[in-house]
């Protein structure tokens, strides 16, 4: 399988819920990112991940907690969320962190109960 | 503050051409982006400017001028396809990727 894959397309959740995005890139990139879309609004970026090492976080509540535990796989664990967290969750790779032509998967449409 | 501006929505017709603005004032300037999202899918990478002037890539051009902060994206012949939302973004002085809201494009036939 190549590009980038996210798991699952859809999740519906309560806020005292815990749950866990899962993000896949085969194309051998250094770099991985979250981002947030919001409908009518920018993409929001959430998290940066350089070689499994974080090097940015967009002060982002704590009830988001990413972890990237080898280069190829990205995970967003969620809990205690609140309804305005509902949105699409898009993962992004890239070959280096300053790069801007990013592969992104087809997102998770979360949306919070 | 940082700021791309582009138009939430527009209408063109089958065959015809269109031409999306974006306008950006960003702290530096390091090439701008264009992206397609198709409803549901994943954003795509459609060009780069990193120069003033004109980029052809098939039916689709990248214009940029620095001085103006100003970019567009031009669609030729427009097909039912192209009916999708198209992000304009900035990397800044820092590298850091600053993005519009998006215009979403409906084709009609």
């Amino acid at each position: 399988e190549t590009g980038v894959t996210q798991t699952p397309r859809h999740l519906v959740m309560g806020m005292t819920n815990k749950k866990s995005l899962k993000c896949e890139q085969h194309l051998g990139h250094n770099a991985m990112y979250w981002y947030k879309q919001s409908a009518k609004k920018p993409l929001e970026l959430m998290f940066v991940y350089s070689l499994e090492e974080r090097v940015e976080n967009n002060s982002v509540p704590s009830r988001f907690s990413p972890e990237c535990p080898n280069s190829s796989h990205l995970f967003l664990h969620l809990h205690t969320l609140q309804p305005e967290d509902s949105a699409l969750y898009l993962c992004a790779s890239s070959q280096r962190p300053s790069e801007g032509g990013y592969t992104f998967g087809s997102g998770t449409r979360l949306t919070v109960v | 503050g940082q700021n791309i501006d582009q138009p939430t929505e527009m209408t063109a017709t089958e065959g015809a051409i269109v031409q999306i603005n974006c306008t950006y004032q960003t702290s530096g300037f390091n090439g701008l982006f264009w992206y397609q999202q198709h409803a549901g899918e994943a954003p795509t990478f459609l060009s780069y400017n990193v120069l003033d002037g004109l980029e052809e890539k098939g039916r689709f051009s990248s214009f940029l001028s620095r001085s103006k902060g100003y970019s567009y994206l031009l669609l030729k012949e427009l097909q039912m396809k192209d009916s999708a939302s198209y992000l304009c973004a900035v990397r800044d002085s820092n590298y850091q990727l600053i993005w519009g809201a998006g215009t979403k494009l409906i084709i009609k036939p």
